[in-house]
């Protein structure tokens, strides 16, 4: 069975320092992954896509980044993390076939 | 541009009752998908029920069902005999484009809606 696995679950980082969340999926190949934050008590916004390794699409312009360096695996970076990146963020995968999404369980970052 | 409008910040039902939840959706695209989530506390995101856009019945699944309205662009969800465990945040949710083609499948999501069940 497919399943994804995002951590860390928590994350406090001081402003300025860098930041490297990961999202894997297993049992599946060739998904669609996406990167979505939260801001609290509000919708998830679209960051990152990506259709296949190396593939990546922006969304919001930002200073974060993200990566696919293997099929299964996506990576939200920052070089420099601001105080407004504080928020829950969720990585989501889809296969083209299929309508259903499903999503990890979320890393929440405090930027402090 | 694709938009999603929750316009039910926060909703309370008294368990055991029904309660409808609010969707209305923007897009000019004539294939597409509505989605509804649930979000407890926790964080996770919990797929409850989807509905295709030339589907002509409307979904169920389980307690759960979509009233879709394609012509007043709608998509509400209804949750009949609620519980204390539905108390949580829902969003509705729409994918750009067809299932199963070469798109990005992007999803794009409302602000969602608090729902509490009283006991």
């Amino acid at each position: 069975s497919q399943t994804i696995h995002q951590w860390p679950a928590t994350l406090v980082q001081p402003v300025g320092s860098p930041l490297s969340l990961e999202c894997t999926v297993e049992g599946t190949s060739n998904p669609n992954l996406y990167w979505y934050r939260q801001a609290a008590g509000r919708g998830l916004q679209l960051l990152f896509y990506s259709v296949g390794i190396g593939q990546i699409s922006s969304e919001v312009p930002q200073n974060l980044s993200a990566s696919r360096p293997q099929d299964r695996q996506f990576i939200l970076s920052s070089k420099k993390l601001l105080l407004s990146d504080s928020g829950f963020y969720l990585c989501a995968w889809r296969l083209e076939v299929n309508y259903g999404y499903t999503f990890g369980s979320g890393t929440r970052l405090t930027v402090v | 541009a694709q938009k999603i409008t929750q316009t039910q910040p926060g909703m309370f039902v008294q368990e055991k009752e029904a309660v409808t939840l609010d969707c209305t959706y923007d897009t000019s695209d004539q294939s597409y998908g509505l989605f509804w989530y649930k979000q407890p506390s926790s964080g996770e995101m919990i797929f409850l029920i989807y509905q295709g856009s030339y589907d002509e019945q409307n979904a169920t699944e389980g307690r759960y069902s979509l009233n879709f309205q394609k012509a007043r662009k709608s998509a509400n969800l209804v949750i009949s005999a609620s519980q204390l465990g539905d108390s949580a945040m829902y969003f509705c949710a729409m994918r750009e484009g067809p299932k199963g083609s070469s798109n990005t499948g992007k999803l794009i999501f409302g602000q969602g809606t608090t729902l509490q069940v009283k006991p």
